[in-house]
């Protein structure tokens, strides 16, 4: 059974720091790897999709790689600012598993001025 | 183009009663999923509908059902509501277009007292 695990569970950071959120998953027979942005009481917006063949993906200041053999994946986020406070959250749809994507618990985000 | 809609948005309802939750995907998707995502947690799946039958479902009670209509859209049902089915429920759609990737809708928030 698939498990995704997010690192750390909260984070606060000032405006303008580099930060690395972790995701890690058990098993590593998956098509992709989706990270998301959520904001409070909202819905989830895609940010980065990562095919199992691929190793990272890149859209403006967020960086999201794939470690398929060893079952992580990060994601960067450059030079954060207060607008992207949010909760982000890591899924992957594994083969086999059909198409239904399994979540991580999410990593709370909160950059301060 | 209009992306993934939920109705409604919030619900109250007591212990013992039914609900129906309501997605419309996104135009030229033709696969519906839905996720419950408790407080605090990752979405959980539920199930998948594709050419109006349940693909594929997740580890749910058979209090949670679902349909899909001929134009795609896709309902949920919850009967003998718990307290512990209080979530907010999302619903993503997909499409062989788009291969695996899903959209997310808003999200219905329900409260079960």
């Amino acid at each position: 059974k698939q498990e995704v695990t997010q690192i750390p569970a909260a984070l606060s950071v000032p405006e303008g720091e580099n930060l690395v959120l972790n995701c890690s998953f058990t098993d590593s027979a998956i098509y992709n790897l989706q990270w998301f942005r959520q904001d409070p009481g909202k819905g989830l917006t895609s940010l980065l999709l990562i095919q199992s063949s691929q190793r990272e993906q890149t859209s403006g200041r967020l960086n999201a790689s794939l470690d398929k053999s060893s079952g992580r994946s990060t994601l960067y986020i450059a030079a954060s600012q207060p607008g992207d406070s949010a909760t982000y959250l890591c899924a992957v749809i594994s083969t086999g598993g059909g198409n239904k994507l399994t979540f991580g618990t999410g990593t709370q985000l909160k950059v301060e001025l | 183009d209009a992306g993934v809609t939920q109705s409604p948005t919030h619900l109250i309802k007591t212990r013992g009663q039914q609900v129906t939750l309501r997605c419309s995907p996104k135009s030229g998707h033709d696969t519906v999923s839905w996720y419950q995502q408790a407080l605090g947690q990752g979405p959980q799946f539920i199930f998948q509908y594709y050419e109006e039958e349940e693909r594929q479902r997740g580890n749910f009670p058979d209090r949670f059902s679902g349909h899909q209509f001929p134009n795609y859209s896709s309902e949920l049902n919850v009967n003998a509501l718990l307290l512990g089915d209080s979530a907010l429920y999302l619903c993503a759609s997909s499409g062989t277009s788009g291969g695996l990737t899903q959209y997310f809708g808003p999200g219905t928030r329900l409260l079960v007292l």
